[in-house]
């Protein structure tokens, strides 16, 4: 299996600034033939469930703020939000979709400072 | 709009089956992949595996021998059987598809999931 390590745990960051998360994964996830890195990015805020931001490692879905970025290749990747927003404290999963059993980062909660 | 919703009993005894259904509205189950994932209290989510609108499964091997997954589109409904369940295997449980990816006419289903369900809690104790 494809082991997902996020960092940190938890982070707290202030409105209007800057917050990372990153996600490292056990083995590649960058698919040579499309040169398309298999992740996802995910946001869960309490009593919902998740809803995808990013996949492909890098392309929002649809209607996600740009304030969301996603980068990395290969076995290192980052979300990055650029502006926090009280509407963005949640807890955010990276998923690898680049063999099954898919599986999931172990979560990163998001808080204001 | 694709919606999912989860139901079924939100207590199962130690030892007995859990079984869940979930009921797709809005568009069709074909040709699509519905999976389960699952997410004990306070921890990380776990792919379950997922089903084909066909009838093909994909299980992940660390319940492979206890899990399930079934598919009847006339009914726009798949299911999940989860055997022999202990107290390890008290989750919200959620339903979702794995999301299509369309370029130039064709579509594939890579692996994220969009939409999810709401989740079912489903508690295991005697």
């Amino acid at each position: 299996d494809i082991v997902m390590t996020q960092s940190p745990d938890s982070l707290a960051v202030s409105l209007g600034e800057r917050a990372t998360i990153n996600c490292k994964s056990s083995q590649t996830v960058l698919y040579s033939s499309n040169n398309k890195n298999y992740l996802a990015w995910y946001q869960q805020k309490p009593g919902q469930p998740p809803k995808v931001l990013i996949y492909w490692a890098s392309t929002r879905d649809s209607g996600v703020p740009d304030r969301f970025s996603g980068s990395g290749s290969g076995t290192d990747f980052t979300l990055t939000i650029s502006s926090l927003q009280a509407e963005d404290v949640a807890v955010y999963y990276c998923q690898q979709f680049y063999s099954t059993p898919y599986t999931f980062g172990q979560g990163t909660k998001l808080e204001i400072e | 709009q694709v919606q999912l919703q989860e139901s079924g009993p939100g207590l199962v005894k130690p030892s007995e089956t859990l079984s869940l259904t979930c009921t797709v509205s809005g568009g069709s189950m074909s040709p699509y992949y519905w999976t389960w994932i699952r997410q004990p209290p306070g921890k990380e989510l776990e792919w379950m595996g997922y089903i084909y609108s066909g009838g093909s499964t994909n299980y992940n091997p660390s319940l492979k021998s206890r899990v399930t997954i079934s598919v009847d589109t006339s009914k726009n409904q798949f299911s999940l059987k989860l055997s022999s369940v202990t107290a390890a295997d008290t989750a919200v449980y959620y339903c979702a598809r794995l999301s299509p990816y369309c370029t130039s006419g064709s579509c594939i289903s890579p692996g994220w999931f969009d939409p999810w369900g709401q989740g079912t809690l489903v508690t295991v104790s005697s």
